[in-house]
C-alpha cells in the first residue's frame, strides 16, 4: 500500500445513479489531487485541494463535485454520468500543492458508466 | 498539443532481454522529470527523479537518462522480468503555472516468457 488508500475499487454505475469515490491518506499531506485516467491517453487534472480548499478546477462538468472536509479525505460525487465518464479515477496527495515534492497515488477507482 | 510525448506506445519483449523508453517533451522551463510505474489495476508509482543538472539516475534495473538541451530522457530495463510488464509514464514538472505535472500518455511494456 502506497499510503493513499481509494475505495470502492471497482464500480459499476446508471447514467441515473448518484455514487461517491473516497480517498484517504495519513501521510501528513496538505494537498489531495483528482485525477481522471482513459486509456492510451495522460492523466487529466480534474481537482486540487489544498488545506481542505480547492485551489483548481480544471473545467470539470458539474456531474462531478468534489469534496473535501479535512486534509486527509477527499471524495468525488458523481451524479447523472455519461458512458465516456467511464476510466480509472486517481487519487493522489502530495506535502503542498506548489513546490518539488512527489505525488503518492492510490490504486484508483475503476468506474463504468453503463 | 501535449507537452510530453512517449515512445513507443507499447512495447513486447522477451524475459531477460533488455528495452528502451523514450520521452520527448516541451515543457519549458521544467523543475525535473519523473518516470513513473504503473501496474495493472494499481496508481503510478515513481521509479525516478532527476532535475535539469541530471544527467543519469539509476535505480535497481533501472537506468533514467536525461538531455536537458535536446529535451530528452530515456528509461532503460536491463534484464527484463515478468514484473516489469507494466505501463511507464514520463511525467515533467514545468516551473510555470504553479508547478504543474505534465503527463504522457505512457509505454505499456508487455514481457513475455
Amino acid at each position: 500500500e502506497t499510503g493513499v488508500t481509494q475505495t470502492p475499487r471497482h464500480l459499476v454505475m446508471g447514467m441515473t445513479n448518484k455514487k461517491s469515490l473516497k480517498c484517504e491518506q495519513h501521510l501528513g499531506h496538505n494537498a489531495m489531487y483528482w485525477y481522471k485516467q482513459s486509456a492510451k491517453k495522460p492523466l487529466e487534472l480534474m481537482f486540487v485541494y489544498s488545506l481542505e480548499e480547492r485551489v483548481e478546477n480544471n473545467s470539470v462538468p458539474s456531474r462531478f463535485s468534489p469534496e473535501c472536509p479535512n486534509s486527509s479525505h477527499l471524495f468525488l460525487h458523481l451524479h447523472t454520468l455519461q458512458p465516456e465518464d467511464s476510466a480509472l479515477y486517481l487519487c493522489a496527495s502530495s506535502q503542498t500543492a506548489i513546490g518539488n515534492y512527489g505525488y503518492t497515488f492510490g490504486s484508483g477507482t475503476r468506474l463504468t458508466v453503463v | 498539443k501535449n507537452q510530453v510525448e512517449q515512445s513507443p506506445q507499447s512495447l513486447i519483449i522477451l524475459e531477460g532481454k533488455n528495452c528502451t523508453l523514450q520521452c520527448n517533451y516541451t515543457v519549458s522551463p521544467f523543475s525535473n522529470l519523473r518516470w513513473y510505474k504503473q501496474d495493472t489495476g494499481r496508481g503510478p508509482v515513481s521509479l525516478t527523479i532527476m532535475t535539469f543538472s541530471e544527467n543519469t539516475k539509476s535505480n535497481g534495473r533501472y537506468t533514467a537518462t536525461l538531455d536537458a538541451d535536446t529535451k530528452q530522457s530515456s528509461l532503460h530495463i536491463t534484464a527484463s522480468q515478468l514484473s516489469d510488464s507494466a505501463s511507464y509514464i514520463c511525467v515533467v514538472r514545468g516551473m510555470e503555472y504553479g508547478n504543474k505535472l505534465v503527463f504522457g500518455a505512457g509505454t505499456i511494456l508487455r514481457v513475455k516468457s
